[in-house]
Formats: C-alpha cells, structure tokens, sequence
C-alpha cells in the first residue's frame, strides 16, 4: 500500500520560505508510471494545484506561483519536495503531496493526510 | 489558462436522493476531467478519471459523463458518507485546474 506523509515546519514568518518533504513508503519514486503533485488548500477554500516533477526531475508549476515555487526529489530518500519563497498570509494552508499516473487522463490517486503551514510572525 | 466552473456551490439532498454535479471548461478538454471527494478535514478521494472512469475501489453508485466543455457527476442513492465536498479537475495539460468545489450537505 502506498503511502505519502508530508513533513516540515508548521509556522514560517512573512519572506521566508517554506519547505516541505513528502516521504513515499510502499512505492518507488523512481517508476515512470507516475509523478510528483502539491497540492494546497486554503482554510474553507478549494485546491490550487501547486506542481509537479517526474522521475526525470522536470517539473511544472502553476504559472500563478512559479516565480517562487521550487520542486525537487531525491531518489535516495524516496522523497520529494517544495520550496515556496517569499511566503505571505496568503500562503497560509494546508498543504498535500500527491502520486498521479503519468497520463494525460491521470489523477491523483494517493495523498497525504495534509500539513498545515501558517505564515506569520 | 482553462477555468473549471462547478455548480451548484452546495446543494441538500436526503439519503437515497440522486444528485447531480455540473462542472464546465471555459474551453474544450475532450475527456481530460477526473472527480474527487472531500471529506471534512481529510485529503481528496480520487474517484473518476476520463470523465467517466471510475477509480479502483468506488462504489458504483458513482458515474461520470461528459467531453468537451460540459461534464456531470451523479451519485444515485445518496449514502450517509458521501456527503461531502466533490472537485473537479482539469489534467490534460501542464496546468491542472480544480473546479471551486460542490458542497453536499444533509437535508
């Protein structure tokens, strides 16, 4: 069974930035069969797709958020993870990491149970 | 950028009720829509991909339809625990795009 679990400091001030790590268990981050998703919500809000990175390393990033975002993975640690610079109030969320079938018609079919991140001084 | 609108925001429905879900792409996506389920404080359920796959595991009770710009959900015989809040989503390029969500709610 495939697992994700994000960890990462809880409270970051306003400028700095935010990271965190998703640890896969269960499952390669190495198959080519799926990528990496961040995912964010909002306290009462909807899901604002953060990026993605595939086993290769190539990434894409929402256009809202990709002067500031930076994913990576490190194959070693079955892990992958985000770099939000500049963080705001606005960044204030909970935050997921997903697993997605590497098809044009793929979802995300695991997640995290969530972190929530605040940003505040 | 492809915008995904959903309606209604909310709606009440009994159990065993049909409902119905609407989610429409501000231009054409074939059959590029997946549906997920929320459940308070949890992470998204994945349960429809292609527009009218249905994920491993979802009951049957699920459906989806649609291509193009206009796509549905139905839950027929609504249950206890699927009241819930439901997203669309756009994945058939670089940029996904979640609808703003449909909140399910007791009547």
């Amino acid at each position: 069974q495939v697992q994700l679990q994000e960890s990462g400091p809880g409270l970051v001030k306003p400028s700095q930035t935010l990271s965190l790590t998703c640890t896969v268990s269960g499952g390669s981050i190495r198959s080519g069969s799926y990528y990496w998703s961040w995912i964010r919500q909002p306290a009462g809000k909807g899901l604002e797709w953060i990026g993605r990175i595939y086993p290769s390393g190539s990434t894409h990033y929402n256009p809202s958020l990709e002067s500031r975002v930076t994913i990576s993975v490190d194959m070693s640690k079955n892990q992958f993870s985000l770099k939000l610079s500049s963080v705001a109030a606005a960044d204030t969320a909970v935050y997921y990491c997903a697993r997605v079938l590497n098809s044009d018609d793929g979802g995300a079919d695991y997640w995290g149970q969530g972190t929530l991140v605040t940003v505040s001084s | 950028d492809i915008q995904m609108t959903q309606s209604p925001s909310s709606l009440s429905a009994s159990v065993g009720d049909r409902v119905t879900i609407t989610c429409r792409a501000s231009q054409s996506i074939s059959t590029y829509l997946n549906w997920y389920q929320q459940r308070p404080g949890k992470a998204p359920k994945f349960l429809i991909y292609a527009a009218s796959r249905l994920q491993s595991g979802v009951p049957s009770r699920f459906s989806g339809s649609g291509s193009g710009t206009d796509f549905t959900l139905t839950i027929t015989s609504l249950q206890p625990e699927d009241f819930a809040t439901y997203y669309c989503q756009h994945s058939g390029s670089f940029s996904w795009t979640f609808g703003q969500g449909t909140k399910v709610e007791i009547k």
